[in-house]
């Protein structure tokens, strides 16, 4: 049973244009979501992170929105740039007593055209 | 300092062979955790050490024993592994690992390759 999935494998966006990356979880009791971006052989690096009270988080390019009636997050990236191109995985965690168990989408091939 | 430093980058071992992955961070974070992730999906969580003291066992199979010497290592033992266990194996830690709150973030090594043959 997948409880972060992203529909996706692969995304492919012109430089300076939009990327969105979508992801979809079916856990209610998960509150906290993460992105985090992929090199290949290398580990994953944290980019942004939300939590269920808001519905939008910014850090400079990068912008993820939650929307928790239909259970669903979104990561904008703004103006997308060739350095981008990477896996990205949605991550997800039920806050309380989850001991730190991050759930993992199957991420997404985000390759980004000069 | 952000870093979660993982040794060897790379190992090859046989199914006889007994080898450890090592796992170091200095952010002062008091929980650490092993994933594994095969080629083409997502990490998987296999333990959770929180305060030096194993908070989590995914089932994992008895060959893989995890230790935690201090709170700044991490290490993982293997032994008689199997073909199927070849994998990157994904060291992490975060400040806390009981309560996530919205400025809790876990930082991850760059791995292990690992290579049963």
């Amino acid at each position: 049973d997948q409880q972060v999935k992203q529909n996706s494998p692969s995304l492919s966006v012109q430089e300076g244009r939009i990327s969105i990356l979508n992801c979809d979880y079916t856990n209610s009791m998960f509150d906290y979501f993460l992105w985090y971006k992929k090199y290949p052989a290398e580990g994953p690096t944290f980019l942004i992170s939300i939590s269920s009270i808001k519905d939008k988080n910014e850090d400079g390019r990068f912008t993820v929105f939650l929307n928790k009636s239909a259970k669903h997050l979104s990561l904008h990236i703004v103006p997308s740039q060739p350095g981008d191109s990477a896996v990205y995985f949605c991550a997800a965690i039920a806050g309380g007593t989850s001991y730190g168990k991050l759930t993992f989408g199957q991420g997404t091939i985000l390759t980004v055209h000069p | 300092d952000t870093e979660v430093t993982q040794t060897p980058k790379h190992l090859v071992m046989g199914m006889t062979n007994k080898k450890s992955l090592k796992c170091e961070q200095h952010m002062g974070h008091r929980a650490m955790y092993w994933y594994k992730q095969k080629a083409k999906k997502p990490p998987e969580l296999m333990f959770v050490y929180s305060y030096e003291k194993l908070s989590i066992n995914e089932s994992v199979p008895s060959r893989f024993s995890p230790e935690c010497p201090n709170s700044s290592l991490l290490n993982l033992h293997l032994h008689a592994l199997q073909p199927e266990d070849s994998a990157l194996y994904l060291c992490a830690s975060s400040q806390e690992g009981i309560r996530w709150d919205r400025d809790t973030e876990a930082f991850f090594g760059q791995g292990t390759r690992l290579t049963v043959v």
